[in-house]
C-alpha cells in the first residue's frame, strides 16, 4: 500500500520557535510537496521539489523553507514561527512517469498551533 | 497567475445526482483534476481529464471544456460517506493548482 507520512498529527509551538515538519514518502516519487490548508482557502503551495536538493517556491513561500536531501523525505522549517502560521500542513508526492504525473498521494496532514 | 473558482457548499439528497462546476483561469494547463476530501481526511485523487470530453469511473464523471475553461464532477447514485469536500485542481508544469473547495452534504 502506498504511503506518504507526516512526522505529527497534532503540534503546537509557541512564536518564535523553529518548527520542522517531516513527510516521507514510499513509492520513490519524483516530487514532492508542501501545502498549508485553511477553511475557505483550499490547498495553498508552499514549496516543491522535483529532485534532491532542488527546490521550486509555490505561491506562499514567505516565512518557511525546505529541505530535501534524500529522495524519499522532504522538510518544511518555520523559521520563526508566528500565529498567522497556524494552519493545516499537507504534505503530497507524485511521480513524473508518464500518465501518472497528473495523480498526487496525500500525507495525513499536520495540525499546526502557534501560541 | 492560476485561478480556479467553485462553489463553497452544495446540498443534495440520497440517491440524487449533483454536479460540482469549476472554471479555471491559468497561464499555462496540462489537465483538471478532482481530489475528495472527508473531514479530518487527507485529500484522495478522484480522477483526471486531459482531453475535452467525459471520464467515467464507477458513480463519478468528470467532464472538461478547454475552450471554456470549465469543468464539472458528477456524482450519481449519491450515498451518505459522498459527504466531504471536493477540489478541483489545474496541473500544470509538474505543479499543481487547487480550488478553495466545494462542500457536498448529502442528505437522507
Amino acid at each position: 500500500d502506498v504511503k506518504v507520512t507526516q512526522s505529527s498529527r497534532y503540534l503546537v509551538k509557541r512564536t518564535g520557535e523553529k518548527v520542522f515538519l517531516e513527510c516521507v514518502q514510499d513509492m520513490d516519487h519524483e516530487n514532492m510537496f508542501w501545502y498549508r490548508q485553511d477553511p475557505g482557502l483550499g490547498l495553498r503551495l508552499i514549496y516543491f521539489s522535483y529532485d534532491v536538493k532542488m527546490k521550486e517556491k509555490g505561491d506562499i513561500p514567505e516565512g518557511y523553507s525546505v529541505s530535501r536531501e534524500k529522495k524519499e523525505r522532504f522538510s518544511l522549517i518555520l523559521e520563526s514561527a508566528s500565529t498567522n502560521q497556524t494552519s493545516m500542513y499537507l504534505c503530497a508526492s507524485s511521480s513524473t512517469h508518464r500518465g501518472q504525473e497528473n495523480e498526487q498521494f496525500f500525507g495525513p496532514g499536520t495540525r499546526l498551533t502557534v501560541l | 497567475g492560476q485561478s480556479l473558482e467553485q462553489p463553497s457548499e452544495v446540498t443534495a439528497v440520497e440517491g440524487a445526482i449533483v454536479q460540482i462546476n469549476c472554471t479555471y483561469q491559468t497561464s499555462g494547463f496540462y489537465g483538471l483534476s478532482w481530489y475528495q476530501q472527508h473531514d479530518g481526511g487527507a485529500p484522495t485523487f478522484l480522477s483526471y481529464n486531459a482531453l475535452d470530453g467525459l471520464e467515467e469511473t464507477g458513480r463519478f464523471s468528470s467532464f472538461l471544456s478547454r475552450s471554456d475553461s470549465y469543468g464539472y464532477l458528477l456524482l450519481q447514485e449519491l450515498q451518505m460517506k459522498d459527504s466531504a469536500s471536493y477540489f478541483c485542481a489545474v496541473y500544470n508544469f509538474n505543479k499543481f493548482y487547487f480550488g478553495s473547495g466545494t462542500k457536498l452534504n448529502v442528505k437522507p
